[in-house]
């Protein structure tokens, strides 16, 4: 069964530091592999996805994550945070074999930015 | 900005009741999914429909239904409530069969009292 786990529920920083977000994937079969974020009474949106291909991954707004199959990992990082930047940030994770599979969300981490 | 309208944005319903929860997707979007995000937790997989017929469900029981219709709109209906299906439900359509394209609605917030 697959199953996505993120390690930290919390991660305070301050303005301007770099952050990483982690994410662990557990999949015996191959896995697209995404991250959204969701702001305050919002849905979710869609920051960044790896389907194949090149093993980095960047957004428009200054994220990157790096799929590395051998460690099942798919970390969120961003060299220098902005206030706009805080949200709560979901890995996911859906098996590359199915047409009508479920996403499978990790429990979420909370990203808040210091001044 | 989202492609994807549900409504209402806010519910209060009591234990026992019924509820329908809709949601609008965009033109050609003939996938739609439906997530339970409790307080706190990730979503998670109610059900999806392409075309019409329910092709992939969750760890929910039965008295969590849906329909999806023609003109791309779709509804999710919970009959007896229970407190703990208070939760934000999301609906994400997508064009076709696959699970990477989806686009997310911002919600409903359901409580149960």
């Amino acid at each position: 069964a697959q199953s996505v786990t993120q390690l930290d529920s919390q991660v305070p920083v301050f303005e301007e530091a770099p952050v990483e977000l982690r994410c662990n994937y557990s999949s015996s079969v191959s896995v697209y592999l995404f991250w959204y974020v969701q702001y305050p009474n919002q849905g979710l949106q869609l920051l960044l996805k790896y389907l194949s291909g090149s093993t980095l991954v960047e957004s428009i707004n200054g994220f990157e994550a790096e799929f590395n199959k051998s460690q099942t990992s798919f970390h969120l990082r961003k060299p220098s945070v902005h206030i706009s930047d805080t949200a709560e940030y979901f890995c996911a994770a859906v098996p590359g074999y199915s047409s009508a599979s479920k996403i499978i969300f990790g429990s979420g981490t909370r990203l808040s930015i210091r001044p | 900005e989202t492609g994807v309208t549900q409504s209402p944005t806010h519910l209060i319903k009591t234990r026992g009741q019924q509820v329908t929860l809709r949601c609008s997707s965009q033109s050609g979007h003939n996938t739609v999914s439906w997530y339970q995000q409790a307080l706190g937790q990730g979503p998670q997989f109610i059900f999806q429909y392409y075309r019409e017929e329910e092709n992939g469900r969750g760890n929910f029981p039965p008295r969590f239904s849906g329909l999806q219709f023609p003109n791309y709109s779709s509804e999710l209906n919970v009959n007896a409530l229970e407190l703990d299906d208070s939760a934000l439900y999301l609906c994400a359509s997508s064009p076709g069969h696959e699970n990477y394209g989806y686009t997310f609605g911002s919600g409903t917030r359901l409580t149960v009292v």
